[in-house]
């Protein structure tokens, strides 16, 4: 299993510019996660997903845009980047159940620098 | 903010030390969860514990949980290099999407 992937590594924008990131986990979870990461802030939820079809807003949804067309991928969406979306993002997915654990698998991380 | 905070933000100590972090948050919990993110990468769970419990073990790895004051506790002993990473407690408030709130994470840092 690879678990949680996400694709790009690393990407630098500019200002205005947009651009989808890829989450794609094999181990058939249900919920699926985007956090972002900032210096001293901790992670902080963005958007997720209960299932496929199905997104709801987190924390610090504006300026993003998410979908989840098939259960194994979470795509977020940045129409117009700004600098203040300069982050580390992360992916993480979730069982249904109980039984197979209440907690969260992380992807390794993308690097967004917006100029 | 259900944030709450956790503390130290940093911590120093020699191999084979104990090392301790704290977590506080402001309103009832379902459970709490910690998890270790090495520089660069991406968060690995640790240890979760729930509200009816008080204290758990994984390895070297102790979690203590006070209800009353809301707070928890995460022990690393016998520590060694490898444990240098941060260390992030998430709280779990129940419902169905199992969101989790992050705290500000504690820098460990262990010198060999």
């Amino acid at each position: 299993n690879a678990g949680v992937t996400q694709t790009p590594k690393f990407r630098v924008l500019k200002t205005g510019q947009s651009m989808t990131l890829l989450c794609a986990q094999d181990m058939n979870h249900e919920y699926m996660y985007w956090y972002r990461q900032d210096p001293g802030m901790g992670l902080r939820l963005i958007h997720y997903s209960v299932g496929e079809g199905t997104t709801a807003k987190g924390e610090v949804p504006d300026g993003y845009n998410v979908s989840r067309l098939k259960k194994q991928n979470f795509l977020l969406g940045l129409e117009s980047a700004a600098p203040s979306q300069t982050s580390v993002y992360f992916c993480a997915s979730r069982p249904l159940s109980l039984a197979g654990g209440e907690t969260q698998y992380f992807g390794p991380g993308t690097r967004l620098l917006v100029l | 903010s259900q944030q709450g905070e956790e503390d130290p933000q940093a911590l120093s100590i020699q191999e084979g030390e104990n090392a301790t972090m704290n977590c506080s948050y402001k309103t009832s919990i379902n459970n709490l969860q910690w998890y270790r993110q090495n520089s660069g990468r991406g968060l690995v769970h640790l240890i979760l514990i729930r509200s009816n419990e008080r204290e758990k073990h994984s390895g070297r790895l102790r979690v203590t949980l006070d209800t009353s004051k809301k707070s928890s506790s995460l022990l690393i002993t016998a520590s060694r290099a490898a444990d240098t990473a941060s260390y992030f407690c998430a709280k779990n408030y129940g419902g169905a999407t199992n969101k989790l709130i992050f705290g500000t994470g504690t820098l460990l840092a262990v010198q060999p």
